[in-house]
């Protein structure tokens, strides 16, 4: 059974740049997985951040596309999200999801991790 | 791209039948019929309820039913249970590879 765990600061400072780690066990992330970034803020609701395959390629939401980067070391069996040039508006609860693709269809994420809260303050 | 909107809220008794709608555009939700919907408990994570429209993954209720028209997805829940009370977010590709979230609403089994 895939599982995954988010970690990372708790708390970042405004302008400063936002580093997750998401775990993964259960499988390799080299297999056939695309892993998704998703935050809800508080009070609000889910965004799709962006999506990462193990070979490198990386797909962005447009919002955030000038500031986000989503990586993975496959050694570490780790997916890796970098926010930069944070704001109070990108508190949030940040999850780690997994995902399959087919023919250039993919699947919604089924599974998640439990997600991890940064808060951004001034 | 923009959330696709979905009314803030939904209310309903036990036993009811209630139906969350989720419009998009041509670019989304009009493109295909690949909308899923998702659950949301507080301080958990979203459990997804229903793919490829209509679809129910492996132990999902069918109490809970995908459908669209147009440019408009909707959930139905039917006999309504406490237990249903939570967010419900849909979900769809947007173009490009990349993928947006209804702007989510809240169902209360009053």
């Amino acid at each position: 059974q895939l599982q995954l765990e988010e970690s990372g600061p708790g708390l970042v400072k405004s302008s400063e740049t936002l580093s997750l780690t998401c775990a993964v066990s259960g499988d390799s992330i080299r297999n056939n997985y695309f892993w998704v970034w998703i935050r809800r803020p508080p009070g609000k609701g889910l965004e799709w951040i962006g999506s990462f395959y193990f070979i490198g390629s990386t797909n962005y939401s447009p919002s955030l596309k000038s500031r986000v980067t989503i990586s993975g070391d496959t050694s570490k069996n780790q997916i890796f999200l970098t926010l930069r040039s944070v704001t109070a508006a990108d508190t949030a609860v940040y999850y780690c999801a997994s995902t399959t693709c087919n023919g250039g269809y993919c699947f919604p994420p089924q599974q998640w991790g439990r997600g991890t809260l940064v808060t951004v303050s001034s | 791209q923009s959330a696709l909107t979905q009314p803030a809220s939904v209310s309903g008794s036990p036993g009811q039948s209630i139906t969350i709608s989720c419009t998009g555009t041509i670019s989304d939700v009009g493109a295909h019929n690949l909308v899923s919907w998702y659950q949301q408990h507080p301080d958990k994570a979203p459990k997804l309820l229903i793919y490829e429209g209509n679809k129910r993954p492996s132990g999902v209720s069918a109490r809970f039913f995908g459908s669209k028209s147009g440019f408009t997805a909707s959930l139905t829940i039917s006999g309504l249970q406490a237990e249903d009370e939570a967010d419900y977010f849909c979900y769809s590709r947007a173009g490009g590879n990349t993928y947006v979230f209804g702007s989510g609403t809240t169902v209360t089994v009053v």
